[in-house]
């Protein structure tokens, strides 16, 4: 079965500082990618998504993430964050050919004024 | 184009009573998941539709929990009875298909909140 690891709690980040939230999978196949964002009693909203071609891959409000096929990661990364990023971040993977979506514990991201 | 509409927002019950969310997906979303997200935790699935069959149900706790989506569309998840560790969000989330390879995102609705006391 696909699962995710996102082995930090928290991440807190200045205002205007690169932000890095980091994510590792495993599947047994090919892996369709996704990340989601959660702002306090909301539902998750998609981010961006890495189903094939180039690594790096472009989605919502500036975030971007790369995937490393040898690694086994997706990091979601944005240049420079905003306070109105602080939100929890999901990572999620849905191996190919197999229709569950399994999520990562989550992470907080602080932004600091 | 109207989201995902969850209802009720919050509940708060005790142990032993009944209670079900209702869910609309956004239209044309042939796929309908309920998921249940933990303080803490990430969303686990529940159940997963697509129109008004039951794809994977393997991790509902099939003796309290149920779920149905008569006609395809709306959606109802039942807990009775409830237990303490019930305690958690329950999300519904739906898909457009896109092909066989499921590659689509989900859209999900704003959550009902479950406090069983």
């Amino acid at each position: 079965a696909q699962s995710v690891a996102q082995p930090e709690d928290q991440v807190n980040v200045a205002e205007g500082n690169p932000l890095t939230v980091k994510c590792t999978y495993s599947v047994s196949g090919n892996p369709y990618l996704f990340w989601y964002v959660q702002y306090p009693n909301r539902g998750l909203q998609f981010l961006l998504k890495y189903i094939t071609g180039d690594n790096l891959v472009k989605g919502s409000y500036g975030f971007e993430a790369e995937f490393n096929k040898s690694q086994t990661s997706f990091h979601l990364k944005k240049p420079s964050a905003l306070v109105s990023d602080s939100a929890l971040y999901f990572c999620a993977v849905r191996d190919y050919g197999n229709n569950r979506l399994a999520f990562g514990k989550g992470n907080q991201v602080v932004v600091i004024p | 184009e109207a989201g995902v509409a969850q209802s009720p927002r919050y509940k708060i019950i005790e142990k032993r009573q009944s209670v079900a969310f209702w869910c609309n997906p956004i239209s044309g979303h042939a796929t309908l998941y309920w998921y249940q997200q933990i303080l803490g935790q990430g969303p686990k699935l529940l159940i997963q539709f697509q129109n008004n069959g039951v794809v994977d149900d393997s991790q509902l706790p099939k003796d309290r929990f149920s779920a149905e989506r008569l006609k395809g569309v709306d959606s109802t998840l039942k807990i009775q009875p409830a237990k303490l560790e019930d305690s958690a969000v329950y999300l519904c989330a739906s898909r457009r298909i896109q092909g066989a390879q499921n590659t689509g995102e989900l859209f999900f609705g704003e959550g009902s909140r479950l406090t069983v006391l």
